[in-house]
């Protein structure tokens, strides 16, 4: 049972573009949602979250936004930069966390 | 402050040995988790702990085992490691229960 979701594997973007990555979620009870981050041989690394009662949230280049009733969240990075290249999960929490299955995120010079 | 760590980084088994995976925080987290990730997966919750001598069962929890004795330590224990064991296991620590920190995980091999 997949009660989030990540239908692009991937992801590839021009440096100082927008990026757009985007999560589905099914489980209404779902009350907070984040993104990590992750290089390979590395552990998951929080970027930003958002919790049910807001519909968006930002952090510097970031900014994730959520729409409740398409449940539905995603995640922008303007600009993005060359070091953001990396798998980007998301999850969501009720009451435990359950994530996608990551997009990867190219980012190219 | 190292946050979250875990050993060994690589392991290879052999069906029917045991071994116990360390994970360590030194970041005085209550909220522990351990979870693994299969290739082309999502993350999934094995095993969580709310705090020392608390621990339950996540989403995929057979086969193994756990322990919180130290608000630090959560230990992961494979018995009987099994070919469908192999994956990348990922340890966890949070403050909120919400936002977790994640250790750099265990590459498990189970031949």
């Amino acid at each position: 049972d997949q009660q989030v979701k990540q239908n692009s594997p991937s992801l590839s973007v021009q440096e100082g573009r927008i990026s757009i990555l985007n999560c589905d979620y099914t489980n209404s009870m779902f009350d907070y949602f984040l993104w990590y981050k992750k290089y390979p041989a590395e552990g998951p690394t929080f970027l930003i979250s958002i919790s049910s009662i807001k519909d968006k949230n930002e952090d510097g280049r970031f900014t994730v936004f959520l729409n409740k009733s398409a449940k539905h969240l995603s995640l922008h990075i303007v600009p993005s930069q060359p070091g953001d290249s990396a798998v980007y999960f998301c999850a969501a929490s009720f009451p435990h966390m359950r994530f996608g299955a990551g997009t990867r995120l190219t980012v190219k010079p | 402050n190292a946050g979250v760590t875990q050993t060994p980084k690589f392991r290879i088994l052999k069906i029917g040995q045991s071994m116990t995976l360390q994970c360590t925080q030194d970041m005085n987290h209550n909220y522990m988790y351990w979870y693994r990730q299969d290739p082309g997966m999502g993350l999934k919750l094995i095993y969580y702990s709310v705090g020392a001598g608390i621990t339950d069962k996540g989403e995929v929890p057979n086969g193994y085992n756990v322990s919180r004795s130290t608000t630090e330590d959560f230990p992961l224990r494979l018995e009987l490691a099994a070919p469908s064991q192999t994956s990348v296991y990922f340890c966890a620590s949070s403050y909120d229960g919400q936002t977790q920190y994640f250790g750099p995980g265990t590459r498990l091999t189970v031949l």
